[in-house]
């Protein structure tokens, strides 16, 4: 059975930092990996997607990684700002299934 | 496009009563899901739909039935409340295999 982490649970640094934030699953034969942003009492919204096949993309200043040997993918985000405030989650989708497994999330606040 | 929406955006029910939540989407996407999001849970599938006249059970389907009326709306039901079924819920909806999801703004639900 797939599970997804996210470390940490929260995290809060000073405006303009750049920053990093982790997910880790266990079962490496995923079809891809993708990051949502999900504002207090919003829906979810999608960051970026990456492919088995693709080790990263970028989107402005966010940049997502994907080791599936490893089992993890890093979200970075460069020079952050207040507006970057947000819980991020993780998810994964295995192959034959159109399902997606998500992590618990991470809390980040950008402190101005 | 208005994108996926979902009724109602609260509600409050009493152990034992019954209701529907709606989703419906007009981005013409094949694929449509029910998830739920707890405290430190992320979020967890219950019921998905791969095509229109399809359902399939996803991690957490005990307490919940669903209908995919035709393409475009796919209905989540509670036929006898419990208070663990407090929850916000999120319905999403996929154009095609593997692609990244798009997700309504969910529905709180308390279950008193």
């Amino acid at each position: 059975k797939q599970e997804v982490t996210q470390i940490p649970a929260a995290l809060s640094v000073p405006e303009g930092e750049n920053l990093v934030l982790n997910c880790s699953f266990t079962d490496s034969a995923i079809y891809n990996l993708q990051w949502f942003r999900q504002d207090p009492g919003k829906g979810l919204t999608s960051l970026l997607l990456i492919q088995s096949s693709q080790r990263e993309q970028t989107s402005g200043r966010l940049n997502a990684s994907l080791d599936k040997s490893s089992g993890r993918s890093t979200l970075y985000i460069a020079a952050s700002q207040p507006g970057d405030s947000a819980t991020y989650l993780c998810a994964v989708s295995n192959w034959g299934a159109q399902k997606l497994v998500f992590g618990q999330g991470t809390r980040l606040t950008i402190n101005p | 496009n208005a994108g996926v929406t979902q009724t109602p955006k609260f509600q409050v029910l009493k152990t034992g009563q019954s209701m529907t939540l709606q989703c419906a989407q007009d981005m013409n996407h094949n694929s449509m899901y029910w998830y739920r999001q707890d405290p430190g849970m992320g979020l967890r599938l219950i019921y998905y739909s791969a095509s229109e006249g399809t359902t399939d059970k996803g991690e957490v389907p005990n307490g919940y039935n669903v209908s995919r009326l035709n393409k475009r709306e796919f209905s989540l039901r509670l036929e006898s409340a419990a208070p663990s079924q407090t929850s916000v819920y999120f319905c999403a909806s996929i154009p095609g295999a593997q692609e990244t999801q798009y997700f309504g703004p969910g529905t709180r639900l308390l279950v008193l």
